[in-house]
């Protein structure tokens, strides 16, 4: 089975430009998620998705964040302009179901270095 | 919002020494779950957690969930080096569905 896919795995742009970062989940899993995880913390939930509808958002900078779930499988995340503590790796996970018993599996994540 | 405390931050034992990370919510939770991320990688599933003061072992791992569902455990006997990582536990509250907060995450080293 194949796991999570993100590209790039890695960008570095200067602040103010903009960047995208891409995520096809486990074919089949309802659930695809977004998480900022900076050096030395946990991630951090920014959107959650239940197939093509996002189900929370409470965390995501919407002023210069954006993202979509077209046709309920892949994923595009935005960040317009970035700044310099957009600095992160961004998770994409998902799970089969929207229930936190379900398990996330994740991806290999894109390390993004603002300038 | 809810908010995960785990402590210690940081942990360094010698191979063959045992290692506990504890994980902690001022709100009650429904499930916890448990992830292992190694250096430059991703998390990974390692277990849930469900039932009030449930113990569950994977070979040298034993994860606790108190009594009140309000704090768990992640005990490793005999460390390797293979155990070397960050684990992170994930917690989800009562009225958080689908939603897993993380804690900041106990880095373990492990000397030869």
């Amino acid at each position: 089975e194949a796991g999570v896919a993100q590209s790039p795995r890695y960008k570095i742009i200067e602040k103010r430009q903009s960047v995208a970062f891409w995520c096809n989940p486990i074919s089949g899993h309802a659930t695809l998620y977004w998480y900022q995880q900076i050096l030395g913390q946990g991630p951090k939930l920014l959107i959650q998705f239940q197939n093509n509808g996002v189900v929370d958002d409470s965390q995501l900078p919407k002023d210069r964040f954006s993202a979509e779930r077209l046709k309920g499988v892949d994923s595009t995340l935005k960040i317009q302009p970035a700044k310099l503590e957009d600095s992160a790796v961004y998770l994409c996970a998902s799970s089969l179901l929207r229930s936190s018993y379900n398990e996330q599996f994740f991806g290999p994540g894109t390390r993004l270095t603002v300038l | 919002g809810q908010q995960v405390m785990q402590i210690p931050q940081y942990q360094h034992v010698q191979e063959g020494e045992d290692f506990t990370t504890y994980c902690n919510s001022s709100t009650t939770l429904s499930n916890i779950q448990w992830y292992k991320q190694r250096p430059g990688g991703h998390p990974v599933f390692l277990i849930q957690l469900v039932k009030s003061g449930e113990v569950k072992k994977q070979k040298r791992l034993t994860f606790q969930f108190g009594e009140a569902k309000k704090n768990s455990s992640l005990h490793i006997t005999a460390t390797q080096t293979t155990d070397v990582g960050t684990y992170f536990c994930a917690a989800a509250g009562g009225t958080s569905y689908g939603k897993l907060t993380f804690g900041q995450g106990t880095i373990l080293t492990v000397h030869p």
